[in-house]
């Protein structure tokens, strides 16, 4: 199975800070990477697909980037909605599989 | 509206049975994959299980294979997570999920429906 592993493991952040969470793969899965956001209590959303292709709906403030093995989710200016725990998860093989969660907190 | 809601969940003793639907509405089932994926009480999120569009294909999470079976009836629009052999381990939440076509990355999620297993 592929594992997800994702750093920092929680954050403290500033409103209108630029943010990185990355994700790294235990085997190359090319583009199939995606990024959610999930507040407290609530159901996840999709934010990110292949690697950087923004979900409809989704601020433009939000980027991602990386293939192979190293990715990255950007924050370019965070908002106080922005708090939450982010994921990501790889689709390019099954099992389906997602990283342990970045916790943000502003 | 786009929407999935599950139900079925509960209270379970440990090797009980238990079976999860997932009612979709304002898309046409038929044509797209779907997945089960839960979440322990203060835990990360686990994919458990994924369905093909006509159901011909299933994939399972290690930890269920063999104990849950996913299904779908795409004429009433629902998706299923039979679960046998519950342990405490498989105490969750569980989401339906739709996967965008060809991508299986989930953008629509039910509320979730709470499986307990416990004595």
């Amino acid at each position: 199975d592929i594992q997800m592993t994702q750093s920092p493991s929680s954050l403290s952040a500033s409103v209108g800070d630029r943010v990185t969470i990355t994700c790294r793969a235990s085997q190359t899965i090319n583009v199939y990477l995606n990024w959610y956001h999930q507040k407290p209590g609530k159901v996840p959303n999709l934010l990110i697909y292949t690697a950087s292709s923004l979900q409809s709906g989704v601020p433009s403030r939000f980027s991602g980037s990386g293939s192979g093995t190293d990715f990255t989710l950007t924050i370019s200016s965070l908002q106080p909605e922005d708090f939450g725990t982010y994921y990501c998860q790889q689709s390019d093989k099954m099992p389906l599989t997602f990283g342990g969660g970045t916790r943000v907190e502003i | 509206e786009v929407q999935l809601v599950e139900s079925g969940g509960g209270l379970v003793q440990p090797g009980g049975s238990l079976r999860l639907s997932c009612a979709a509405s304002g898309f046409p089932l038929s044509s797209y994959e779907m997945n089960w994926v839960r979440q322990a009480p203060g835990k990360g999120l686990e994919w458990v299980s994924y369905i093909s569009s006509s159901g011909s294909t299933r994939y399972y999470a290690d930890s269920v294979r063999g104990r849950f079976t996913i299904s779908r009836d795409n004429a009433e629009n629902s998706l299923y997570l039979q679960m046998h052999s519950l342990t405490a381990e498989d105490t969750a939440v569980y989401y339906c999920a739709r996967s965008l076509p060809a991508r299986n990355a989930f953008d629509v999620w039910g509320q979730g429906t709470m499986v307990t297993v416990s004595s």
